[in-house]
């Protein structure tokens, strides 16, 4: 079936870097993805979307690219520092029973060293 | 803090109980979600209400169920507890019905023992 998932389980950067963690997906008809944030104890935090008409968007710190032609999805984080520490998850649009529902993957666990 | 809550944080029973989740969306929200997360499954969609109907249905057991009240808030109600039911329970709200940002609560962690 479809799915979204991520490429690697764990990142570790060093504090100060930039963090790129990659997600794959593969329902063409997709058109809308989020990236989420979770901290340990926490729930999901929303930090940011894109739709499929746009190929880049940025936020504070925080950049999403979209490649559709290979299906790809990445969030880039510019100089990292220890409270970007977490599990991140994309998610994608994904239809379940005639509506739009999203659809997570399994997340990359990020962690900054200082 | 992202305006959803939920209760209890945690919840501790036994095989073969009934627990009730409670959620309550950010103000202005008319969808609610339920997500189950698990080590090994990840975020699992179980069920959406809008506005007080169902309005779509994920990997759900039919031992789960749920519904929105005319104040939206939203409950989940777990019957015959199974030691794989332990897992942290998510509620997410949205404003409209498809396609935007949901915003999640802090979960509740339920363990079966």
């Amino acid at each position: 079936g479809e799915s979204v998932g991520l490429h690697l389980p764990t990142l570790s950067v060093q504090e100060g870097d930039n963090s790129i963690i990659n997600c794959a997906y593969s329902n063409s008809a997709s058109d809308y993805f989020i990236w989420y944030k979770q901290e340990s104890g926490k729930g999901p935090q929303f930090i940011i979307d894109i739709r499929s008409n746009m190929d880049k968007r940025q936020g504070q710190r925080v950049t999403v690219l979209l490649n559709k032609t290979v299906k790809h999805l990445s969030l880039q984080i510019a100089a990292t520092q220890p409270g970007d520490s977490a599990v991140y998850f994309c998610a994608e649009t994904s239809v379940w029973g005639g509506s739009e529902k999203l659809v997570f993957g399994k997340g990359t666990k990020l962690t900054v060293n200082p | 803090d992202s305006g959803v809550t939920q209760t209890p944080k945690h919840l501790i029973t036994a095989t073969g109980q009934r627990v009730t989740l409670r959620c309550s969306p950010r103000s202005g929200d008319l969808s609610v979600y339920w997500y189950q997360q698990s080590l090994d499954q990840g975020l699992q969609f179980l069920i959406q209400y809008y506005n007080g109907e169902e309005r779509a249905k994920g990997n759900i057991l039919e031992r789960f169920s749920a519904q929105q009240f005319p104040d939206l808030h939203s409950e989940l109600n777990l019957s015959s507890l199974e030691l794989g039911d332990s897992a942290l329970y998510f509620c997410a709200s949205s404003e409209g019905v498809d396609g935007e940002t949901q915003y999640f609560g802090p979960g509740t962690r339920l363990l079966v023992l």
